[in-house]
């Protein structure tokens, strides 16, 4: 089964500042997915990647998927208060796009 | 367009008894799946519904079933609660358009389950 593991577990930045999230897989990924979630609540859909080397951007967030398509990170540049909460790569195999394998997850602190 | 609605939002039950969870997805969408996530294991596919028909399954045992109406709304059936299945359960709708097709998933604000 597929398995995806994120770093850092969690992060906290101070307002303006940039910072990485990378979600790495031990298989390859075919769609990759990355949602936003608030404690306890539901998740955000941010951006889906399918390409190696795909990068898609959204306000100040950014994601990329190389080209071995085993790695994406996200990008967020100049942070802000409302950036944070918990950031989850979800992976889908090949042929079953639907049934998600989810990463534990980065929690994202933006300070004052 | 409204999003993903999930009824109810909070439940509260006791061990043995038996729930049932709704989720609508996004107009025009005909597939929905179904997660638990739980602080321990995080989050983990419990089903895909497609046109009515479960699609895909992951490893629960069969005390979590489902299923889909026409309209494509979905439900969720936990039988014989134990402590354990307290969890935010959460459905996604996608296009899922074609059989293999890697499209945009939205996810509803969730259940959050609590069994005593």
């Amino acid at each position: 089964s597929q398995e995806l593991e994120q770093s850092p577990q969690s992060l906290i930045v101070q307002e303006g500042k940039n910072l990485t999230i990378n979600c790495t897989s031990s298989k390859t990924l075919y769609g990759l997915y990355w949602y936003k979630q608030k404690y306890g609540e539901g998740l955000i859909f941010l951006m889906m990647l399918q390409k190696g080397g795909e990068e898609k951007s959204h306000e100040k967030i950014t994601a990329k998927l190389d080209e071995k398509k085993q790695q994406s990170s996200l990008h967020i540049t100049a942070s802000q208060p409302s950036h944070a909460g918990i950031y989850l790569c979800g992976a889908a195999p090949a042929g079953t796009a639907s049934k998600l394998t989810f990463g534990t997850g980065t929690r994202l602190q933006v300070t004052l | 367009k409204a999003g993903v609605t999930q009824t109810p939002r909070y439940l509260i039950k006791t061990r043995g008894q038996q729930v049932t969870l709704s989720c609508s997805p996004i107009s025009g969408h005909r597939s929905v799946s179904w997660y638990q996530q739980t602080p321990g294991q995080g989050l983990q596919f419990l089903f895909e519904y497609f046109s009515e028909t479960q699609r895909n399954k992951g490893n629960f045992p069969g005390r979590f079933s489902g299923r889909q109406f026409s309209n494509s709304r979905s439900e969720m059936n936990v039988s014989t609660l134990e402590l354990g299945d307290s969890a935010l359960y959460l459905c996604a709708s996608s296009l899922r358009d074609r059989e293999i097709s890697y499209n945009e998933q939205f996810f509803g604000p969730g259940t959050r389950l609590t069994v005593l």
